[in-house]
């Protein structure tokens, strides 16, 4: 059971450059979540997805976009990658248990430097 | 709206002592509470939650938590430092009436063992 996998682990862009960040879970979890990680801010919410061809916006989305054409895919789109875009992104999965919510199980992230 | 407060954004304790990381939430309605801890270069790992019933949640590593919802507050404990507890921690409230059920992170503790 691999869990929630994430596809590169590693980037770095130059500024204007596209890429796509994959994330992959086996879980069967409905709800799927970005988040982008920077030193003193915590984890941020980029944009989430309560099922398959659904997405909403997070507390940060902008220069981002998703789709989730599948359940057990969620991706992460940069159009344009700034320099602001530099940091860690986790990608997290859900699910309600016994209608109880469990906690995130999340990727072991994606570091993406933008120079 | 719903926040996470973690007081002090660096701890040092001694190997063998109390450890205390402090949170403290606002939510406007019950919340589910969570502990998660980052090593370096890694994912975040769930240390304990907490969603209904007993106030006093044990996790893995001989952590646990209290929920005292007239403070608002989730701190973390654990009676005996070890040197392997050196780690980022992260509070996180969610509020499972609310449309995706995503968490909110407080900016993290970032806990250092003295031999």
């Amino acid at each position: 059971n691999a869990g929630v996998t994430q596809t590169p682990k590693f980037r770095v862009l130059k500024t204007g450059q596209s890429m796509t960040l994959l994330c992959a879970q086996d879980m069967n979890h409905e709800y799927m979540y970005w988040y982008r990680q920077d030193p003193g801010m915590g984890l941020r919410l980029i944009h989430y997805s309560v099922g398959e061809g659904t997405t909403a916006k997070g507390e940060v989305p902008d220069g981002y976009n998703v789709s989730r054409l599948k359940k057990q895919n969620f991706l992460l789109g940069l159009e344009s990658a700034a320099p602001s875009q530099t940091s860690v992104y986790f990608c997290a999965s859900r699910r309600l248990r016994d209608r109880v919510w469990d906690g995130y199980t999340f990727g072991s992230g994606t570091r993406l430097t933008v120079v | 709206a719903q926040s996470v407060t973690q007081l002090g954004s660096h701890v040092s304790v001694s190997e063998g002592a109390l450890v205390l990381l402090r949170c403290n939430y606002s939510s406007s309605v019950p919340p589910y509470l969570f502990w998660y801890v980052q090593y370096p270069n890694q994912g975040l790992q769930l240390l304990l939650k907490y969603t209904t019933g007993a106030t006093l949640v044990k996790g893995i590593n001989g952590f646990e938590a209290e929920f005292k919802k007239s403070e608002t507050s989730f701190h973390l404990t654990k009676p005996s430092a070890h040197m392997s507890d050196a780690a980022e921690y992260f509070c996180a409230v969610s509020e499972t009436r609310r449309t995706g059920n995503q968490f909110y992170f407080g900016t993290g503790t970032s806990l250092t063992v003295i031999p």
